[in-house]
């Protein structure tokens, strides 16, 4: 069974410009959380989608965007970047039972120059 | 708001000795769950083990234990027999049980473990 897969791996951004990152849950997994990883906040919750609704949001401003398509791959976008949003994004997969247990990728990282 | 706190940065042992890594977390809620998660320097996370807030029983997973204390809000990892491959950043981290919580994990700083040879 495939894991938790994200694209792309790497990519630097210059501010100002927009990004859009990608995951591949699990096959049968129809929620997709993301979360951010910095040094120095550590890993904050994005957002999650369940089934093409965003069921829980995290305190990011709102140039942090999400969906989910009907086979839960899900997508985030960053819009007009900052230095500041230089970050390892990671997303995570779940089959949303009460175990909670989560299924992450390897992460995409950001850089913003 | 839920907050979880790692108070060490970074631990090292020595190679097939044992070592407790120490979690605290601040809620009001009475049932949820609690994480132990590992991110080896190749950074894909994995869970080590889990407790549900309900279950006196501390869970365990082969060479993985937990200390959970529901009273002192403290979830601590004990790793016996440790191994080169389990060098990793270690993340404690919280889930809330209430039917809206969804998989929102609220996580620790995270703690860097060290295995000597």
């Amino acid at each position: 069974k495939a894991g938790v897969t994200q694209t792309p791996r790497y990519l630097i951004k210059t501010r100002g410009q927009q990004v859009t990152l990608s995951c591949s849950p699990i096959s049968g997994h129809r929620s997709v959380s993301w979360y951010q990883q910095t040094p120095g906040q550590g890993l904050q919750f994005l957002f999650e989608y369940f089934s093409e609704t965003q069921r829980n949001k995290g305190n990011f401003p709102g140039r942090f965007s999400g969906r989910q398509f009907s086979n839960s791959r899900s997508e985030m976008n960053v819009s007009t970047l900052e230095l500041g949003d230089s970050a390892l994004y990671l997303c995570a997969s779940s089959q949303d039972t009460n175990t909670g247990e989560l299924f992450f990728g390897e992460g995409s990282r950001l850089t913003v120059l | 708001a839920q907050t979880v706190t790692q108070s060490q940065p970074e631990m090292s042992v020595q190679e097939a000795e044992t070592v407790t890594l120490s979690c605290t977390y601040d809620t009001s809620e009475s049932d949820y769950y609690l994480f132990w998660y590992k991110q080896p320097p190749s950074r894909q996370m994995i869970l080590v083990i889990r407790q549900e807030a309900y279950k006196q029983q501390n869970a365990t997973e082969n060479r993985f234990s937990v200390n959970f204390q529901k009273a002192a809000k403290s979830f601590s990892l004990k790793i016996s027999d440790s191994q080169l491959g389990d060098a990793a950043m270690y993340f404690c981290a919280y889930r809330s049980a209430v039917p809206w919580g969804g998989n929102k994990l609220v996580f620790g700083a995270g703690t860097i473990l060290r295995v000597k040879s």
